[in-house]
């Protein structure tokens, strides 16, 4: 069983449209993030859920919302699709805030293309 | 500065060389640490916790020093399987796990 799967797996949509990624974890953990993963590869967080409560909300376009209809989802609704949001978007869980001695679970991806 | 910096690389080794990998994060306040393995077009991977003392896995040795806010990674032995890029994590007091750009391995025959 896949521990955090997130879909779809690739997607490709023009500039304006608006799209979602869902996301889902079986490891009974308490908070679940978005990351992004740009051209450079650089990771970078976007958001934190904790128990279905946003507790990180980085310096994102408001075109980006994040949802968590109970604590083993966490879904990404992106609105007016840019260009430059083309990039991987992974989905992870971890069984605290910290982190604790275990890390992070990340999900496979989602490659997202916008032209 | 960023968060957490690690030099990009990449590191050319042959099979078998030794090699080393340094972190260094800027957020004195941050509490947990680890090492990630990312291979291409996949996703990243935990590879070890690093904690005061140091610990061991097999052929990876990991270490951290606080007063100097700095981590390592040490690969022995390495095999090609090894080649993948190392990301270098550092929780913060917001309990952001921030990572560092990532350094490349390249293990050749």
């Amino acid at each position: 069983d896949t521990a955090v799967s997130q879909t779809p797996k690739y997607l490709v949509t023009q500039m304006g449209n608006d799209k979602s990624i869902k996301c889902e974890q079986n490891l009974g953990h308490d908070t679940m993030y978005w990351y992004k993963q740009d051209s450079k590869k650089f990771l970078k967080i976007m958001f934190s859920y904790n128990n279905k409560e946003l507790i990180i909300n980085e310096t994102v376009p408001n075109r980006f919302s994040p949802k968590s209809p109970d604590k083993a989802h966490l879904n990404l609704h992106i609105n007016s699709l840019e260009l430059g949001d083309s990039a991987v978007y992974f989905c992870a869980s971890s069984q605290d805030e910290a982190g604790s001695n275990y890390g992070y679970t990340f999900g496979s991806g989602t490659r997202l293309t916008v032209v | 500065r960023k968060e957490v910096e690690q030099d990009p690389g990449p590191f050319n080794v042959p099979e078998g060389a030794t090699v080393a990998f340094n972190c260094t994060y800027s957020n004195s306040a941050s509490q947990s640490f680890f090492w990630y393995r990312q291979d291409c077009r996949k996703e990243p991977k935990l590879l070890m916790s690093v904690y005061s003392s140091g610990n061991e896995d097999g052929r990876f040795t990991a270490q951290l020093n606080r007063a100097s806010q700095y981590i390592s990674l040490l690969i022995r032995d390495s095999k090609l399987s090894d080649s993948a890029t190392y990301l270098c994590g550092a929780v913060d007091s917001s309990y952001k796990l921030i990572f560092g750009s990532g350094t490349r391995l390249l293990v050749r025959p």
